[in-house]
């Protein structure tokens, strides 16, 4: 099974809007990452944040890491329809070299 | 710099059929992987390679082998391909996996159905 369910499965907002995505996972882990993924084309990495880190900012992105309750947040802020993708989370297991993703959130941004 | 490259990006195979799929990074990495991804699953790991010389089992690597031919490839072999196997296949590449913290660096995926 996989390690990370994201959660919603799917999301529609409006330009301007907020975004949030969550990520559940189930082992220990040495880091999660945020992925995206436009339709047809391969992933692409937005943010990665330690298993001692809390939280991270990049421009647009806010990524928060509970480790107790094994869960992360993605916020999309001010959004835009070129924000329209697949969001998936992955994690890196202590030790270990797997990288093993969730099944992903839907984004689209209306304009 | 290319990145990542996979190919081919498209193929048709009948059931039984044989093939590979090649993946080259230019990016010096250490860590190479494939996964497969089908609607609605996400991508699940099918095979990785922490170093040149080795190569290890993912979530599903039934059906499949691999080979690390040098530091710059990862092929991925379908020695009797099933309609199972029908998916979209990644590659993927990293300074060195697990706990170097870097990110994974993906192709842009060879599409595969089989009949």
């Amino acid at each position: 099974s996989q390690q990370g369910e994201e959660d919603p499965q799917a999301l529609s907002i409006q330009e301007g809007e907020n975004a949030t995505m969550n990520c559940s996972y189930k082992t220990s882990i040495n880091n999660l990452q945020w992925y995206r993924q436009n339709s047809g084309r391969g992933l692409v990495h937005l943010i990665l944040i330690r298993s001692n880190e809390r939280e991270k900012h990049s421009g647009r992105l806010r990524v928060t890491l509970d480790t107790s309750k094994k869960s992360s947040s993605l916020l999309i802020t001010a959004s835009r329809a070129a924000d329209t993708a697949s969001y998936f989370c992955a994690t890196d297991a202590w030790g270990g070299f797997k990288t093993i993703f969730g099944a992903g959130t839907r984004l689209f941004v209306k304009a | 710099n290319a990145g990542v490259t996979q190919t081919p990006k498209f193929q048709v195979l009948k059931t039984g059929q044989s093939m590979t799929l090649q993946c080259a990074q230019d990016m010096n990495h250490n860590s190479m992987y494939w996964y497969r991804q089908d609607p609605g699953m996400g991508l699940r790991l099918i095979y990785y390679s922490a170093s040149e010389g080795t190569t290890d089992k993912g979530e599903v690597p039934n059906g499949y082998n691999v080979s690390r031919l040098n530091k710059r490839e990862f092929s991925l072999r379908l020695e009797s391909a099933a309609p199972s196997q029908t998916s979209v296949y990644f590659c993927a590449s990293t300074t060195l996996g697990g706990a170097d913290n870097s990110p994974l660096h993906f192709g842009n995926g060879t599409r595969l159905t089989v009949t």
